[in-house]
């Protein structure tokens, strides 16, 4: 079955500094992966997803994320945060024969003036 | 338009009572998702609708969650005799199709507190 590690459980940025969000998966074929986030209070929204193609995936809000097979990761990327950014990020895998997904932990990130 | 809604959006309950939790997917949507989410943790899959068959309830921690969505539209889940471990966020989510790992849409969840 497939599964999912965010191995950050909270990570700390300056506004305006890089942000690099870590995922791996595991799964025995090509997964469709996809980013999510949760603001408080606030159902899940979704910042980009992976299915074919380019490796490199932009999203809303300025992020994108880089599917690496080799490394079966698929890391969130933004290269300026914003105070509002701060929140809980979700990865999740899911699998083309049915509609499961399978999420990690989360990363919480904080977002220092 | 309008998005995934879901009532309660807070639920306290004694610990033995019932409870039932709605959730309005997206009009048209064929699929729907039952996720719990648990303090601190990822949301973890229940089970799954396509309109009204209910194709996957794999996820479903015990007997006593019972799910349904008899017209293909609005989904209940209902939890028997609930216990202090059922405490959590309860997600719905829909996506249009049913095909694929196609986006999910999800709603604001109910967050469930059993006493």
């Amino acid at each position: 079955a497939q599964s999912v590690t965010q191995p950050d459980i909270h990570i700390t940025v300056s506004e305006g500094a890089s942000l690099e969000l870590r995922c791996n998966y595991s799964y025995g074929a090509t997964p469709y992966l996809f980013w999510y986030v949760q603001s408080p209070g606030q159902g899940l929204q979704l910042l980009l997803k992976y299915f074919s193609g380019d490796t490199l995936v932009q999203g809303i809000k300025g992020f994108e994320a880089e599917f690496k097979r080799s490394q079966s990761s698929f890391n969130l990327r933004k290269p300026s945060v914003h105070w509002s950014d701060a929140a809980e990020y979700f990865c999740a895998v899911g699998v083309s024969n049915n509609n499961d997904m399978r999420f990690g932990a989360g990363t919480r990130l904080t977002v220092k003036p | 338009g309008a998005g995934v809604s879901q009532s309660p959006r807070y639920k306290v309950a004694k610990r033995g009572q019932d409870v039932a939790l709605r959730c309005d997917p997206i009009s048209g949507h064929v699929s729907l998702f039952w996720y719990q989410q648990a303090l601190g943790q990822g949301p973890e899959f229940l089970t799954y609708f396509q309109n009204e068959a209910q194709l996957d309830k794999s996820g479903l921690p015990s007997d006593r969650f019972f799910a349904e969505r008899p017209e293909g539209s609005v989904s209940t889940l209902k939890i028997q005799r609930t216990q202090q471990e059922d405490s959590a966020v309860y997600l719905c989510a829909s996506s249009p199709q049913g095909i694929g790992a196609e986006t999910q849409y999800f709603g604001p969840g109910t967050r469930l507190l059993v006493l």
